[in-house]
């Protein structure tokens, strides 16, 4: 079992909807949990960041924790096509020196 | 304030040849951590070290690869006798310090070096 579970996709989503991305991790010590986004060619750049259960909101984005069941989700509401990336999920152990793990991550198309 | 600062941005090496790459961390951060990136792939991580000290190096190969992050100066991954395998983007990523939880662990990542090997 890998330790940071994406959906590859791609996931397709028409503009102005809803996207959902989904991540499961194995470690239930993980404390700190981030999403990236990434464009094709370019370095990651962090959208959120969130440690406690429940949702945080930014912006159109909106991160979803749940300890229990060990699963994190982003939201991206009114998708635009700007939106179009591989979003990464990554986890963060519960020690100072643990290091993050990334998830392979999930291609988004917005179609117009 | 500069971001994360990388060079070389695209580095071509022969087969045996040495690749060096430098990583600045932002102002004020004191962690740097390496990554690996195949084209469409995710983000392997490498090492993580912080000023003079290896925290962690599990994700690095045993032999032909080292880092370091001296007390003055870049941090360097150095890549000896490199393969056609090697060739990746390097990202380097770093953080004001790891804590518990919360901001001061996030990671900002630079543009990245492409290493191609021929």
């Amino acid at each position: 079992q890998k330790e940071v579970e994406q959906n590859s996709g791609p996931l397709s989503v028409p503009e102005g909807a809803i996207a959902s991305l989904n991540c499961t991790y194995s470690d239930r010590g993980s404390q700190s949990f981030f999403w990236y986004r990434q464009y094709s060619g370019k370095s990651p750049e962090l959208i959120m960041f969130i440690y406690s259960n429940g949702d945080k909101e930014d912006g159109r984005f909106t991160a979803q924790l749940n300890k229990a069941s060990q699963y994190v989700s982003l939201l991206i509401r009114d998708s635009q096509p700007s939106d179009s990336a591989t979003y990464l999920c990554a986890v963060k152990g519960y020690s100072s020196a643990s290091k993050i793990i990334f998830g392979s991550g999930t291609r988004l198309s917005i179609r117009p | 304030n500069a971001g994360v600062m990388q060079n070389p941005r695209h580095l071509v090496r022969r087969r045996g040849q040495e690749a060096r790459l430098r990583c600045s961390p932002m102002k004020g951060h004191s962690h740097v951590y390496w990554y690996r990136q195949l084209p469409e792939e995710g983000l392997k991580f490498m090492v993580y070290l912080q000023k003079e000290n290896i925290i962690d190096e599990s994700g690095m190969p045993k032999e032909r690869f080292s880092a370091e992050f001296p007390k003055e100066g870049p941090s360097i991954l150095r890549i000896q006798q490199v393969v056609r395998g090697d060739s990746a983007a390097y990202f380097c990523a770093s953080s004001p310090r790891s804590s518990l939880a919360g901001e001061q662990e996030t990671q900002y990542f630079g543009p990245g070096t492409r290493l191609l090997v021929l």
